[in-house]
């Protein structure tokens, strides 16, 4: 079975200051893995995605995500948040066949 | 170019009630899927098609529950006898392939989803 924990519900951090979301998985053989961010009331937009090659993958927005397979994370940062960067954050997985698993999600709030 | 779009984008409808949900996916993107999006589960997958074909049938949540796609294209989610714990987000998705062998892992991009409310 594959799954994904995002160990916090809520970041909050200032804008101009790193943010990072934090996302570790599970799953058998090689991990494919994606972060998603959804606005409110819009639909889940692609960010980034790990196949394979170099563990540091750079996304829309700035965001850019580090592959751990030692620590089997992927935690998602942004050098500097901006307030239009608040919105809700998932970590997904796909390992055998072709369903996403899926994060619970993580808040992310930047105040100004 | 133009994204997944999802109709209706808001549905009320009364327990016991069928509903039909509407997914057109990116022209050319071969893959279609379907999740539901609630507070309690978070995002669940459903049922993914490739082509006009469901492989996998297992996330749907009961036989209340079905899909199909036509033409390769528009896809519909069917539930029957709505009951008031199928409230929720349905989201549909679409990429230009499934993953396999050699193949890269296709992002999936997701429609503004429909927000059903069994009363």
């Amino acid at each position: 079975a594959q799954s994904v924990a995002q160990p916090e519900d809520q970041v909050n951090v200032a804008e101009g200051n790193p943010l990072t979301v934090k996302c570790t998985y599970s799953v058998s053989g090689n991990p494919y893995l994606f972060w998603y961010v959804q606005y409110p009331n819009r639909g889940l937009q692609f960010l980034l995605k790990y196949i394979t090659g170099d563990n540091l993958v750079k996304g829309s927005y700035g965001f850019e995500a580090e592959f751990n397979k030692s620590q089997t994370s992927f935690h998602l940062k942004k050098p500097s948040a901006l307030v239009s960067d608040s919105a809700l954050y998932f970590c997904a997985v796909r390992a055998r066949g072709y369903k996403l698993s899926f994060g619970a999600g993580t808040t992310v709030t930047v105040r100004a | 170019g133009a994204g997944v779009s999802q109709s209706p984008s808001n549905k009320v409808t009364e327990k016991g009630k069928d509903v039909e949900l509407r997914c057109d996916p990116i022209s050319g993107h071969t893959a279609l899927y379907w999740y539901r999006q609630s507070l309690g589960q978070g995002l669940e997958f459903l049922i993914y098609f490739q082509g006009n074909s469901a492989p996998d049938k297992s996330g749907l949540p009961s036989d209340r529950f079905s899909a199909e796609r036509t033409g390769g294209s528009v896809s519909t989610l069917t539930i029957q006898r709505t009951q008031q714990e199928d409230s929720a987000v349905y989201l549909c998705a679409s990429s230009l392939g499934l993953a396999g062998g050699g193949s890269p892992a296709y992002e999936q991009y997701f429609g503004p989803g429909t927000r059903l409310t069994v009363t």
